[in-house]
């Protein structure tokens, strides 16, 4: 099976930065998503690893490590818009398929105050 | 371009009773995911098709199946209702069926079983 964690709930202050971390463990790995979801709407997608390493995305920021199964989301000057659930998915490898399916996180309730 | 679409949006069934969820993907992407989202679980799989034939399936009873047509709609079914059942059900699409495929959710659809 596939076991992701990630943090319940974290609170900041507007302008802060926040990092949300991420814990994997798959029988394959074929990439790693984030996604933001407000209240009573659907997830968007936020960003995507599948190498080693920092991808930055204007305010946004996520870091992967593959031998640690560890990814972080990192969002700075953070502003009370940001207040939604993180959630952090793992694309696994599917024996006999190109594709692998994705399996999610609790998600991770943010909270910013002014 | 118009998003995913999903209809019903809001659906009460009584438990032994049947649903079809129905979902319209962006014009031009090819490839449907469904994923069931409860408070206590989060985001679970539970198919993904590609023209027309499921590539993926999750860990969810004979009692929920899904199929694609050829202009890429695609419908899930449940049969037999069960309390449990109740969920938001939400659709997602993408371009391709590749490791990179970055998924667009639709609102998805609410389902209560009484």
């Amino acid at each position: 099976g596939q076991n992701i964690d990630q943090p319940t709930e974290m609170t900041a202050t507007e302008g802060a930065i926040v990092q949300i971390n991420c814990t994997y463990q798959t029988s394959g790995f074929n990439g790693l998503f984030w996604y933001q979801q407000h209240a009573g709407e659907a997830p968007t997608f936020l960003s995507y690893n599948v190498l080693d390493g920092l991808e930055e995305k204007g305010r946004f920021s996520s870091f992967l490590s593959r031998s640690k199964g560890y990814s972080y989301l990192l969002l700075k000057e953070l502003q009370m818009k940001d207040s939604a659930s993180y959630l952090c998915a793992v694309r696994d490898r599917d024996r006999g398929s190109t594709l692998g399916r994705l399996y999610f996180g609790r998600g991770t309730q943010l909270t910013v105050w002014p | 371009k118009a998003g995913v679409t999903q209809t019903p949006r809001y659906l009460i069934k009584t438990r032994g009773q049947q649903v079809t969820l129905s979902c319209s993907p962006i014009s031009g992407h090819r490839s449907v995911s469904w994923y069931q989202q409860t408070p206590g679980q989060g985001l679970q799989f539970l198919f993904e098709y590609f023209s027309e034939t499921q590539r993926n399936k999750g860990n969810f009873p004979g009692r929920f199946s899904g199929r694609q047509f050829s202009n890429s709609r695609s419908e899930m079914n449940v049969s037999t209702l069960e309390l449990g059942d109740s969920a938001l059900y939400l659709c997602a699409s993408s371009l391709a069926a590749g490791e990179y495929a970055e998924q667009f959710f639709g609102p998805g659809t609410r389902l209560t079983v009484l």
